[in-house]
C-alpha cells in the first residue's frame, strides 16, 4: 500500500513552455502532499505544502507564480511549472501523506520527474 | 527550528561488511525521525521511522536505526551489506509543532552508500 505516482517521469521541452506534473496517491487518501526539487548531489529542498481545496505554503524564496499548485482532490496534486526556462531544470519529487495521519505518519514519495529546459 | 546531520557523504563497504550511516538531529520538541532510500532518478522509500516507544527500530531490507536522545543520533545499521544496498540514503527529521506546519520534512544532506564485491 501507499503508492504514489508521478508523471511524467521525463520532460524535455523549449524555453518558455508551460509543464505540468502531476502527483497521485493511487491506494489512500492524501489531504497534504509535498512537492520537493532536488539538484544533482544535492538532498530534497521543498518547495511548497498543498493542502487540498486550499491554497498552497510556499517556502521562503520560491515563487508563487512561478511553481503553480493545484490540489483539487484528496488524490491529485499538480504542479505547473509556468514559462519555464533552463535554470528550471531540475528533478521534482512529491510526496503525499494519509489523510487523518498524525505528523508521524510517513511521507510516501512519487518516483519523480526529470524536467529539462532547453 | 530542526535539522538533520549526515556525517561522512560517502560511504564504502564491503559485500557482507557492517553498514553504519549516521544521522544526528537538532530539534526543540522531541522529534520524529525517519530514514529514506534513493536509486539513481527515482523517488524516496521508507526504510523505518521512529516516533514513540521503542528505541531500537527495524525497517525494510535488514535495515535498523537506535534513536538514542542523549546523543541526538539516529544513525542506521545493517549487519551485513548486500550489493543491492547501493544508493543515496537520506535522514529527515519531521516538524509536527501543530498549527499549519503540516508535518514539514527536513532532511539531511545524504549518504552515498557504495557496497563493493
Amino acid at each position: 500500500g501507499a503508492v504514489v505516482s508521478q508523471h511524467p517521469s521525463w520532460v524535455i521541452c523549449k524555453s518558455g513552455t508551460s509543464v505540468k506534473i502531476e502527483c497521485r496517491s493511487l491506494d489512500f487518501q492524501a489531504t497534504t502532499m509535498f512537492w520537493y526539487r532536488q539538484f544533482p548531489k544535492q538532498s530534497l529542498m521543498l518547495m511548497a505544502t498543498s493542502n487540498e481545496g486550499s491554497k498552497a505554503t510556499y517556502e521562503q524564496g520560491v515563487e508563487k507564480d512561478k511553481f503553480l499548485i493545484n490540489h483539487a482532490s484528496l488524490t491529485l496534486s499538480t504542479l505547473t511549472v509556468t514559462s519555464a526556462h533552463p535554470e528550471d531544470s531540475s528533478f521534482y519529487i512529491c510526496s503525499a501523506r494519509r489523510t487523518g495521519g498524525v505528523y508521524n505518519q510517513p511521507q510516501h514519495f512519487g518516483d519523480g520527474t526529470r524536467l529539462s529546459i532547453l | 527550528a530542526q535539522s538533520v546531520t549526515q556525517l561522512g557523504s560517502h560511504v564504502s563497504v564491503s559485500e557482507g561488511a557492517l553498514v553504519l550511516l549516521r544521522c544526528n538531529y537538532s530539534s526543540s520538541v522531541p522529534p520524529y525521525l525517519f530514514w529514506y532510500v534513493q536509486y539513481p532518478n527515482q523517488g524516496l522509500q521508507l526504510l523505518l521511522k521512529y516516533t514513540t516507544g521503542a528505541t531500537l527500530v527495524k525497517g525494510i531490507n535488514g535495515f535498523e536505526a537506535e534513536f538514542k536522545k542523549s546523543e541526538t543520533s539516529f544513525h542506521l545499521t545493517k549487519p551485513s551489506a548486500h550489493m543491492s544496498d547501493a544508493a543515496e540514503y537520506f535522514c529527515a527529521v519531521s516538524d509536527y509543532a501543530g498549527g499549519t506546519s503540516y508535518g514539514k520534512l527536513t532532511f539531511g544532506q545524504g549518504t552515498i552508500l557504495t557496497v563493493h564485491p
